[in-house]
């Protein structure tokens, strides 16, 4: 059971767009920033998206972040088969004093 | 260039201790908060633990605290986990990653290829 929750899969057709929730509390996501990753099949995940909604140098802009609240989302525009991987949301739990992710979303390309 | 390689996987019983490196390049290891994240097999991720750039501050997840510990060699732009009393839910690839610089407990932005340690009798 992760603290933070997303949805298990979603999933659209190519040049769709698709977006991911992330939910968390008051310890975490309410105070803290988010961080996204993606991990396609056999590799290690890769930072997409850091402080809620900013991208490291390299991420086109087709992903995009945002946070409200205690959640936080994900946003993949243009859809691309490439694009097909584990997605996970990450932050910091001040309570628990430890980092936390979640549960992961799988992504399909219809 | 910029990477992170780590290694000292393997297959270990249980009750048995191992212990893993992550050697760093490419970035100024002193500055940088570090991490280790696993992933059992066919499952997500999972967070261990986090030092701090200066090795003064520590934490770990509940799963594993009192049993593995962090640290650092900044000399040698190493990170260790060493993992005592090891358990068959340890069983993951362990891959370490840097705190974001300007955001080191909530985000990591570079990541080691990970190694694979398997707890089995």
């Amino acid at each position: 059971q992760s603290v933070l929750t997303q949805p298990p899969s979603v999933s659209a057709a190519p040049g769709q767009k698709v977006t991911i929730s992330c939910s968390g509390s008051s310890s975490n996501i309410g105070n803290n920033f988010v961080s996204w990753y993606q991990q396609l099949p056999g590799t290690a995940p890769k930072l997409l998206i850091y402080d809620n909604n900013k991208r490291p140098s390299g991420i086109p802009d087709r992903f995009s972040g945002s946070k409200s609240g205690t959640s936080a989302t994900l946003g993949i525009t243009g859809l691309q088969t490439g694009d097909e991987a584990d997605y996970y949301c990450a932050t910091w739990d001040s309570s628990l004093s430890a980092g936390v992710f979640g549960g992961g979303t799988k992504v399909t390309v219809l | 260039q910029v990477q992170m390689v780590e290694s000292g996987g393997g297959v270990v019983q249980p009750g048995r201790s191992l212990r893993l490196s992550c050697a760093a390049s490419g970035f100024t290891f002193s500055r940088d908060a570090m991490h280790w994240v696993r992933q059992a097999p066919d499952k997500g991720l999972e967070w261990v633990a986090v030092i701090s750039y200066d090795g003064s501050n520590k934490y770990y997840a509940d799963s594993v605290k009192g049993r593995f510990t962090i640290s650092r060699d900044t000399p040698q732009n190493t990170l260790y986990l060493q993992m005592n009393s090891l358990r068959a839910e340890d069983t993951a690839v362990y891959y370490c990653a840097r705190g974001e610089p300007t955001r080191p407990y909530d985000a990591f932005d570079i990541w080691g290829q990970g190694t694979m340690v398997t707890v089995s009798p």
